[in-house]
């Protein structure tokens, strides 16, 4: 069965720090990977996604994904956050129904806390 | 453009009412979705549309009734809730059902 796990609940770092938060994945099949963000209260914003091709992924906001295969992973990095990164972050991978469907499941997500 | 609109942004209702949320978009996209989330979990996935037509109903009861009248225009009828329904809905649209999903701001609803 597919699934999605985002190991770390919470994460707290210092503004201007660097940021990785993990997501591992179980697919049979090439996955297509997305990363999406939602501030409280919020919908849910695509930050950057991977269907094929180069593994490295460039998204908004100044994060980046590298797809690893062979790690089943999908990790989102940012060089240096801002304060008004701190918001929820879900891993979600699309999964084809029977009927052919892009069905997304979603990780636990991580919640990222930033420190002044 | 990736614009997903909702309304009302927030409902609080009685488990005796009728209500409706509303999804728009202008995309041209011919998928649409409605999600159920949570507090503190992710989105659940309820119902999908393809080209007006309902693909997927993923078990939801019978008291949560989608409707598309049309390609840019999802709703969500609902009637006799559960307190338990409280939560945020999400509507999300995609050129077809197989390409990315962009999702609107969701509609906060209570339920007494």
């Amino acid at each position: 069965a597919q699934s999605v796990t985002q190991p770390d609940i919470h994460i707290t770092v210092s503004e201007g720090a660097s940021l990785e938060l993990r997501c591992n994945y179980s697919y049979g099949a090439t996955p297509y990977l997305f990363w999406y963000v939602q501030s409280p209260g919020q919908g849910l914003q695509l930050l950057l996604k991977y269907f094929s091709g180069d593994t490295l992924v460039q998204g908004i906001k100044g994060f980046e994904a590298e797809f690893k295969r062979s790690q089943s992973s999908f990790n989102l990095r940012k060089p240096s956050v801002h304060w008004s990164d701190a918001a929820e972050y879900f891993c979600a991978v699309g999964a084809k129904t029977p009927g052919g469907y892009n069905k997304l499941i979603f990780g636990a997500g991580t919640r990222l806390a930033v420190h002044p | 453009d990736t614009e997903v609109t909702q309304t009302p942004k927030h409902l609080v209702m009685g488990m005796t009412n009728k209500k409706s949320l509303k999804c728009e978009q202008h995309m041209g996209h011919r998928a649409m979705y409605w999600y159920k989330q949570k507090a503190k979990k992710p989105p659940e996935l309820m119902f999908v549309y393809s080209y007006e037509k309902l693909s997927i109903n993923e078990s939801v009861p019978s008291r949560f009734s989608p409707e598309c009248p049309n390609s840019s225009l999802l709703n969500l009828h609902l009637h006799a809730l559960q307190p338990e329904d409280s939560a945020l809905y999400l509507c999300a649209s995609s050129l077809t059902y197989q390409e990315t999903q962009y999702f609107g701001p969701g509609t906060r609803l209570l339920v007494l």
